[in-house]
């Protein structure tokens, strides 16, 4: 059975940079087929993809976060991680990771976490 | 950049009734290998989303069949045949035809009048 869990601080100050780690297990991210990605979703608000990537490196990124976002993977450990630098409150939302079947999107989902962006 | 546009924003039914949400997108979503990347979501209050329909109207596993999806080119429909007390949640629809960019609309509220 599939499973992800996301993981990081619930609490970033404005201007700094926020850190997530998913944790796969159930799959090896290094020999799956699929990518692996965030969306995130404001409190009370629809939901927004943030970027996807896959285990060899290749990213990709919503044009409206791309300049601060970025993706990566330890595979050592089954782990992808998101950075999202110079964070304001409209950053605060609960980020979901997720893998994603190509065009078909996502097909499984981490529970959420919750971060808030406050001084 | 594609625009994914649901209607209607809040959809109130009675138990047992059918229940339709429309989903358009701004360009067609054909892709050139012959598939309609087109998925639908359910989340219900306080969950995750889950993925209920892919390529317009092929449903996932433990999906009930009550619920359906339909349409081509830029006009898609979801439609649940008899709306059950743990269908209260808001649907989303994505396109993924357009990879890597993946786009959500907006979300349909359905509730129990």
């Amino acid at each position: 059975q599939l499973q992800l869990q996301e993981s990081g601080p619930g609490l970033v100050r404005p201007s700094e940079t926020l850190s997530l780690t998913c944790t796969v297990s159930g799959d090896s991210i290094s020999s799956s087929t699929y990518y692996w990605g965030w969306i995130r979703q404001p409190p009370g608000k629809g939901l927004e993809w943030v970027g996807s990537m896959f285990y060899t490196g290749t990213t990709h990124y919503n044009p409206s976060l791309m300049s601060r976002v970025t993706i990566s993977v330890d595979t050592s450990k089954n782990q992808f991680s998101l950075r999202l630098s110079s964070v304001s409150a409209a950053d605060t939302a609960v980020y979901y990771c997720a893998r994603i079947d190509y065009g078909d999107s996502f097909d499984y989902w981490g529970q959420g976490t919750l971060v808030t962006v406050s001084s | 950049d594609v625009v994914m546009t649901q209607s209607p924003l809040s959809l109130p039914v009675t138990l047992g009734q059918p229940a339709s949400i429309s989903c358009r997108s701004s360009q067609s979503l054909e892709h050139s290998d012959g598939n309609t990347y087109l998925n639908w979501f359910q989340q219900r209050p306080g969950q995750s989303p889950r993925r209920l329909i892919y390529k317009v109207s092929n449903r996932d596993s433990g999906v009930p069949d009550r619920f359906s999806g339909s349409g081509s080119g830029t006009d898609f429909t979801l439609k649940i045949s008899r709306v059950e007390a743990e269908d209260v949640g808001v649907y989303y629809c994505v396109q993924g035809t357009y990879w890597p960019l993946l786009t959500f609309g907006g979300g349909t509220k359905v509730e129990i009048k």
